[in-house]
Protein backbone atom coordinates (compact mmCIF):
# COMPACT_ATOMS: atom_id res chain seq x y z
CA UNK A 1 0.00 0.00 0.00
CA UNK A 2 1.05 3.50 -0.84
CA UNK A 3 0.84 5.94 2.64
CA UNK A 4 0.73 9.22 1.02
CA UNK A 5 1.92 11.80 3.82
CA UNK A 6 0.64 15.50 3.26
CA UNK A 7 2.31 18.61 5.58
CA UNK A 8 2.33 20.88 7.29
CA UNK A 9 -0.82 19.26 9.13
CA UNK A 10 -2.14 22.72 9.39
CA UNK A 11 -0.84 26.14 7.22
CA UNK A 12 -2.56 29.93 8.66
CA UNK A 13 -2.38 32.00 5.82
CA UNK A 14 -3.87 35.73 5.17
CA UNK A 15 -6.15 35.80 2.29
CA UNK A 16 -3.89 37.20 -0.91
CA UNK A 17 -1.25 34.82 0.86
CA UNK A 18 0.30 31.82 -1.06
CA UNK A 19 -0.15 28.51 -0.42
CA UNK A 20 2.08 25.49 -1.30
CA UNK A 21 0.41 22.23 0.00
CA UNK A 22 2.83 19.23 0.00
CA UNK A 23 1.92 15.39 -0.50
CA UNK A 24 4.75 13.03 -0.33
CA UNK A 25 4.49 9.05 -1.22
CA UNK A 26 5.78 6.18 0.23
CA UNK A 27 6.81 4.92 -2.98
CA UNK A 28 6.40 6.43 -6.73
CA UNK A 29 3.44 6.90 -8.26
CA UNK A 30 2.95 5.43 -11.64
CA UNK A 31 2.09 8.23 -14.31
CA UNK A 32 1.62 10.56 -12.09
CA UNK A 33 -2.03 9.73 -10.97
CA UNK A 34 -2.16 11.96 -8.04
CA UNK A 35 -5.32 14.24 -6.93
CA UNK A 36 -5.97 16.80 -4.89
CA UNK A 37 -9.42 17.29 -3.31
CA UNK A 38 -10.75 20.48 -0.69
CA UNK A 39 -13.26 19.64 1.53
CA UNK A 40 -15.50 22.06 3.91
CA UNK A 41 -17.30 21.43 6.61
CA UNK A 42 -20.21 18.80 6.09
CA UNK A 43 -19.25 18.46 2.86
CA UNK A 44 -18.22 15.80 0.40
CA UNK A 45 -14.33 16.12 -1.28
CA UNK A 46 -14.49 18.10 -4.64
CA UNK A 47 -12.03 17.60 -7.11
CA UNK A 48 -9.56 20.08 -7.89
CA UNK A 49 -6.87 18.48 -9.29
CA UNK A 50 -6.18 15.15 -11.63
CA UNK A 51 -3.42 13.58 -13.23
CA UNK A 52 -0.82 15.70 -10.42
CA UNK A 53 -1.14 19.10 -12.70
CA UNK A 54 -4.51 19.13 -14.68
CA UNK A 55 -7.38 21.48 -12.75
CA UNK A 56 -10.86 19.94 -13.18
CA UNK A 57 -13.59 21.41 -15.10
CA UNK A 58 -15.03 24.78 -13.48
CA UNK A 59 -11.74 25.05 -11.10
CA UNK A 60 -9.87 28.55 -10.75
CA UNK A 61 -6.53 29.20 -12.45
CA UNK A 62 -4.57 30.19 -9.27
CA UNK A 63 -4.98 26.36 -8.24
CA UNK A 64 -2.29 24.32 -9.73
CA UNK A 65 -0.47 20.68 -9.33
CA UNK A 66 2.73 19.65 -9.80
CA UNK A 67 5.32 17.12 -8.96
CA UNK A 68 6.17 13.09 -9.89
CA UNK A 69 7.80 9.97 -8.79
CA UNK A 70 7.00 10.51 -4.87
CA UNK A 71 7.13 14.38 -4.46
CA UNK A 72 3.46 16.49 -5.36
CA UNK A 73 2.63 20.11 -4.39
CA UNK A 74 -0.78 21.46 -4.52
CA UNK A 75 -0.21 25.27 -4.71
CA UNK A 76 -3.07 28.31 -4.43
CA UNK A 77 -1.06 31.75 -5.52
CA UNK A 78 -3.72 34.22 -3.94
CA UNK A 79 -5.93 32.68 -1.29
CA UNK A 80 -9.50 33.68 -1.52
CA UNK A 81 -11.94 33.66 1.38
CA UNK A 82 -13.41 30.54 0.58
CA UNK A 83 -10.60 28.63 -0.60
CA UNK A 84 -9.69 28.15 3.39
CA UNK A 85 -10.25 23.89 3.89
CA UNK A 86 -9.05 20.79 4.59
CA UNK A 87 -7.13 19.52 1.71
CA UNK A 88 -6.53 15.97 0.73
CA UNK A 89 -4.03 14.07 -1.78
CA UNK A 90 -4.99 11.09 -3.17
CA UNK A 91 -3.04 8.15 -5.59
CA UNK A 92 -4.93 5.89 -8.16
CA UNK A 93 -1.69 4.41 -9.86
CA UNK A 94 -1.83 1.42 -7.61
CA UNK A 95 -5.29 0.40 -7.12
CA UNK A 96 -4.47 -1.82 -4.27
CA UNK A 97 -5.69 0.18 -2.66
CA UNK A 98 -6.12 3.77 -3.58
CA UNK A 99 -5.38 5.64 -0.45
CA UNK A 100 -5.54 8.95 0.94
CA UNK A 101 -3.09 11.56 2.75
CA UNK A 102 -4.14 12.52 6.32
CA UNK A 103 -5.23 15.95 5.30
CA UNK A 104 -3.56 19.50 5.34
CA UNK A 105 -5.64 22.03 7.19
CA UNK A 106 -5.77 25.35 5.60
CA UNK A 107 -6.46 28.17 8.22
CA UNK A 108 -7.43 31.62 8.27
CA UNK A 109 -3.97 33.97 10.09
CA UNK B 1 -24.98 17.63 -13.52
CA UNK B 2 -24.62 14.31 -12.07
CA UNK B 3 -25.88 13.78 -8.87
CA UNK B 4 -24.78 10.67 -6.33
CA UNK B 5 -26.96 10.04 -3.27
CA UNK B 6 -26.47 7.74 -0.53
CA UNK B 7 -29.35 5.81 1.27
CA UNK B 8 -29.23 3.45 4.39
CA UNK B 9 -29.78 2.72 8.03
CA UNK B 10 -27.99 5.21 10.18
CA UNK B 11 -27.11 3.37 13.38
CA UNK B 12 -26.25 -0.67 12.65
CA UNK B 13 -25.84 -3.24 15.57
CA UNK B 14 -22.01 -4.39 16.34
CA UNK B 15 -21.85 -8.01 14.26
CA UNK B 16 -24.48 -6.96 12.22
CA UNK B 17 -24.79 -6.22 8.53
CA UNK B 18 -24.32 -2.68 7.03
CA UNK B 19 -26.08 -1.89 3.97
CA UNK B 20 -25.90 1.19 1.37
CA UNK B 21 -27.52 1.79 -1.60
CA UNK B 22 -26.32 5.19 -3.95
CA UNK B 23 -28.32 6.40 -6.53
CA UNK B 24 -27.17 8.09 -9.58
CA UNK B 25 -29.18 10.23 -11.66
CA UNK B 26 -27.35 12.81 -14.61
CA UNK B 27 -25.19 9.78 -15.80
CA UNK B 28 -25.28 5.94 -16.68
CA UNK B 29 -24.01 3.73 -14.03
CA UNK B 30 -23.39 1.61 -17.03
CA UNK B 31 -20.24 3.96 -18.31
CA UNK B 32 -18.03 4.20 -15.49
CA UNK B 33 -16.45 2.66 -12.30
CA UNK B 34 -18.60 3.31 -8.83
CA UNK B 35 -16.47 3.55 -5.51
CA UNK B 36 -17.31 3.64 -1.77
CA UNK B 37 -15.06 5.49 0.36
CA UNK B 38 -15.43 6.34 4.07
CA UNK B 39 -14.50 8.85 6.26
CA UNK B 40 -13.73 8.56 10.28
CA UNK B 41 -12.00 10.92 12.80
CA UNK B 42 -9.63 8.12 13.61
CA UNK B 43 -8.37 6.47 9.50
CA UNK B 44 -9.26 9.35 7.76
CA UNK B 45 -10.08 9.13 4.17
CA UNK B 46 -10.40 5.53 3.05
CA UNK B 47 -11.17 3.70 0.24
CA UNK B 48 -13.38 0.66 0.20
CA UNK B 49 -13.50 -0.32 -2.76
CA UNK B 50 -15.31 0.24 -6.91
CA UNK B 51 -17.64 -1.98 -9.08
CA UNK B 52 -18.14 -1.82 -12.57
CA UNK B 53 -21.50 -2.24 -15.17
CA UNK B 54 -20.72 -6.17 -15.42
CA UNK B 55 -20.67 -6.21 -11.81
CA UNK B 56 -16.64 -6.75 -11.44
CA UNK B 57 -15.10 -5.51 -8.85
CA UNK B 58 -12.70 -4.57 -6.58
CA UNK B 59 -12.20 -3.80 -2.79
CA UNK B 60 -9.53 -2.76 -0.32
CA UNK B 61 -7.68 -5.75 1.10
CA UNK B 62 -8.13 -4.47 4.59
CA UNK B 63 -12.00 -5.04 4.56
CA UNK B 64 -11.46 -7.72 1.53
CA UNK B 65 -13.74 -10.59 3.23
CA UNK B 66 -16.41 -8.30 4.64
CA UNK B 67 -17.01 -6.47 1.37
CA UNK B 68 -19.94 -7.26 -0.47
CA UNK B 69 -20.93 -5.01 -3.69
CA UNK B 70 -23.83 -5.00 -6.30
CA UNK B 71 -24.93 -3.09 -9.10
CA UNK B 72 -28.36 -2.76 -10.72
CA UNK B 73 -28.70 -1.21 -14.16
CA UNK B 74 -31.97 -0.72 -14.31
CA UNK B 75 -32.35 1.39 -11.29
CA UNK B 76 -29.02 3.35 -11.85
CA UNK B 77 -28.31 2.07 -8.54
CA UNK B 78 -25.44 0.24 -6.97
CA UNK B 79 -25.00 -0.91 -3.05
CA UNK B 80 -22.71 -1.98 -0.53
CA UNK B 81 -22.85 -4.46 2.20
CA UNK B 82 -20.29 -5.14 5.35
CA UNK B 83 -20.71 -7.64 7.10
CA UNK B 84 -19.60 -8.08 11.08
CA UNK B 85 -19.62 -4.39 11.77
CA UNK B 86 -17.90 -3.20 14.98
CA UNK B 87 -17.54 0.53 16.35
CA UNK B 88 -14.58 0.64 14.16
CA UNK B 89 -16.50 1.06 11.31
CA UNK B 90 -18.70 3.91 12.56
CA UNK B 91 -17.89 6.63 9.57
CA UNK B 92 -19.39 8.79 7.11
CA UNK B 93 -20.12 6.65 3.90
CA UNK B 94 -19.71 8.54 0.70
CA UNK B 95 -20.35 6.81 -3.16
CA UNK B 96 -18.09 8.51 -5.89
CA UNK B 97 -17.69 7.87 -9.72
CA UNK B 98 -14.58 7.74 -11.44
CA UNK B 99 -13.76 7.26 -15.10
CA UNK B 100 -12.34 3.77 -15.20
CA UNK B 101 -9.54 1.70 -13.72
CA UNK B 102 -6.75 4.46 -12.91
CA UNK B 103 -9.10 7.35 -12.79
CA UNK B 104 -9.38 9.96 -9.61
CA UNK B 105 -13.13 10.54 -8.26
CA UNK B 106 -15.02 13.28 -10.11
CA UNK B 107 -18.45 13.35 -8.48
CA UNK B 108 -18.81 12.19 -4.72
CA UNK B 109 -22.09 12.00 -2.87
CA UNK B 110 -23.06 13.89 0.05
CA UNK B 111 -22.54 11.42 2.67
CA UNK B 112 -24.40 8.74 4.81
CA UNK B 113 -23.64 8.61 7.95
CA UNK B 114 -23.29 5.18 9.86
CA UNK B 115 -22.72 4.37 13.34
CA UNK B 116 -22.34 1.20 14.90
CA UNK B 117 -23.71 0.85 18.77
CA UNK B 118 -25.87 -1.43 20.56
Amino acid sequence: EIVLTQSPGTLSLSPGERATLSCRASQSVSDRYLAWYQQKPGQAPRLLIYDASRRATGIPDRFSGSGSGTDFTLTISRLEPEDFAVYYCQQYGSSSPYTFGQGTKLEIK
Amino acid sequence: QVQLQESGPGLVKPSETLSLTCSVSGASIASYYWSWIRQSPGKGLEWIGYIYYSGGSKSNPSLNSRVTMSIDTSKNQFSLSLTSVTTADTALYFCARSGGYNYHFDFWGQGSLVTVSS
